[in-house]
């Protein structure tokens, strides 16, 4: 079992709030991930980090931002809640060995319902 | 397009039983592909991980096989247990960037019965 955590793992907040949605990571991983899962379809990356004061957008647009003031730490933030921003966000993190070797480990989810 | 297709989309099965899914890719260049457990309200669990040069790999009785020539991949489960009923995702890995770009599949969702 990967000791990746996310809190909260279930958040059901009104539209307008702020929110972040926490996730670490004890196994000192470089990489971090955030991919948005809805149900039923596959994940899609939304941000990632190569190590401390790293971060880059993925392929799926999102109005999310992320931070990585530490190694062990990726929250998300969500300035303005939206209905649409309803979904399931899973944090996953890796050794930077390369892709070849390169295995994920993904906390457990949160999910969020915006209403 | 780099994509990963996976069949089927549910499967039913009663305890005890075999059963095999299917996964087929058109990412190019291929660097690896995986094959991933997710229980419900959970995050993924990587099973398997094969690169280009293997054919199966096993972990308990998950059995995985990739074809590179066709691209496709299977994963077989035998003996069937309730604990087994899940999603499983097959994911493949690009060599197009450091970052070792993953494609996702919708995954299967498997039920076992008693």
């Amino acid at each position: 079992e990967a000791d990746i955590y996310q809190t909260p793992r279930y958040l059901v907040i009104g539209t307008g709030k702020k929110i972040t949605l926490e996730c670490s990571q004890t196994m000192g991983h470089d990489k971090m991930y955030w991919y948005q899962q809805d149900p039923g379809m596959e994940l899609h990356l939304i941000h990632y980090s190569y190590g401390v004061n790293s971060t880059e957008k993925g392929d799926l647009s999102s109005e999310s931002t992320v931070s990585r003031i530490r190694t062990e730490h990726f929250p998300l933030t969500l300035e303005s809640a939206r209905p649409s921003h309803t979904s399931q966000y899973l944090c996953a993190s890796s050794v930077a060995r390369g892709p070849s070797t390169d295995t994920q480990y993904f906390g457990p989810g949160t999910r969020l319902t915006v209403l | 397009k780099n994509q990963v297709e996976q069949s089927p989309q549910s499967l039913i099965i009663l305890e005890g039983k075999n059963c095999t899914l299917q996964c087929n890719y058109t990412v190019s260049p291929f660097s690896n592909l995986r094959w991933y457990k997710q229980d419900t309200g959970r995050g993924p669990v990587s099973l398997t991980i094969m690169t280009f040069s293997e054919n199966t790999k096993s972990n308990g009785r998950y059995t995985a096989t990739l074809d590179a020539d066709t691209k496709q991949s299977s994963l077989h489960i035998t003996a069937s247990q309730l604990s087994d009923s899940a999603s499983y995702i097959c994911v493949v890995s690009d060599r197009g960037s450091t970052l070792g770009r993953l494609y996702f599949g919708r995954g299967t969702q498997l039920t076992v019965w008693p």
